[in-house]
């Protein structure tokens, strides 16, 4: 089915592993981001990439690494988790050429951090 | 600094009632000001959106008004029913700023029936 996937949806895990959160998309957008989602704070912004191989820091990039090495994936790395890092994580693509700037979403990645 | 200031942060109202959710922005670059609706356990998805050429649209229930001078915006549900509670979210985005969102902090709301 055309959208976005996330995955895992779940994941628990121990201060200072790496995790790494898969986001796919179908529509071929030339944007994606990563933001997450915490109480009081709304939705905060990551990274982003506008293409394969541009990505650049958003609000809160500190703990996090990005790739896009193809159009339809931007995986986001915790390189060494943290407690702080527990949160809901939103992957979300657009398509600004000839699009409203419409994000869309995928489902959320939920991260506990022991 | 937060760009994207919204009210409330929760709401109760009861079934048949008008829900209003308010956004202020700092910005006069932004140029699209959607509102997302997002059920637990869902990613926040479009639920209308509007330009800063109009000062208010309508989709069914669901009205925005805007003032441009006033740098504020609004989200009006009329006829509140129960399958309207979520969290909503205000935001504001400009094309040449690298197609980013910045979103207010989000309202819960809740239509008791």
């Amino acid at each position: 089915d055309a959208g976005i996937t996330q995955s895992p949806r779940y994941k628990i895990t121990e201060t200072g592993r790496q995790v790494t959160l898969m986001c796919h998309q179908t529509w071929s957008h030339s944007y994606m981001f990563w933001y997450r989602q915490d109480l009081g704070h709304g939705l905060r912004l990551i990274y982003y990439s506008a293409a394969a191989d541009i990505t650049d820091k958003g609000e809160v990039p500190d703990g996090y690494v990005v790739s896009r090495s193809k159009t339809e994936n931007f995986p986001l790395t915790l390189e060494s988790a943290t407690r702080s890092q527990t949160s809901v994580y939103f992957c979300a693509s657009s398509e600004l050429q000839g699009g409203t700037g419409e994000l869309f979403f995928g489902e959320g990645s939920r991260l506990t951090v022991l | 600094q937060q760009q994207v200031k919204q009210s409330p942060q929760s709401l109760i109202v009861q079934k048949g009632g008008i829900s209003i959710i308010n956004c202020a922005y700092e910005n006069t670059a932004f140029d699209y000001f959607p509102w997302y609706q997002q059920f637990p356990g869902k990613g926040p998805a479009l639920l209308i959106a509007i330009r800063p050429d109009v000062s208010e649209k309508k989709e069914g229930r669901f009205t925005i008004s805007f003032n441009k001078s006033a740098k504020q915006f609004s989200l009006h549900i009329m006829d509140s029913q129960p399958g309207d509670s979520a969290t909503y979210f205000c935001a504001a985005h400009h094309n040449t700023n690298a197609g980013k969102s910045t979103f207010g902090d989000g309202t819960t709301l809740t239509v008791k029936p």
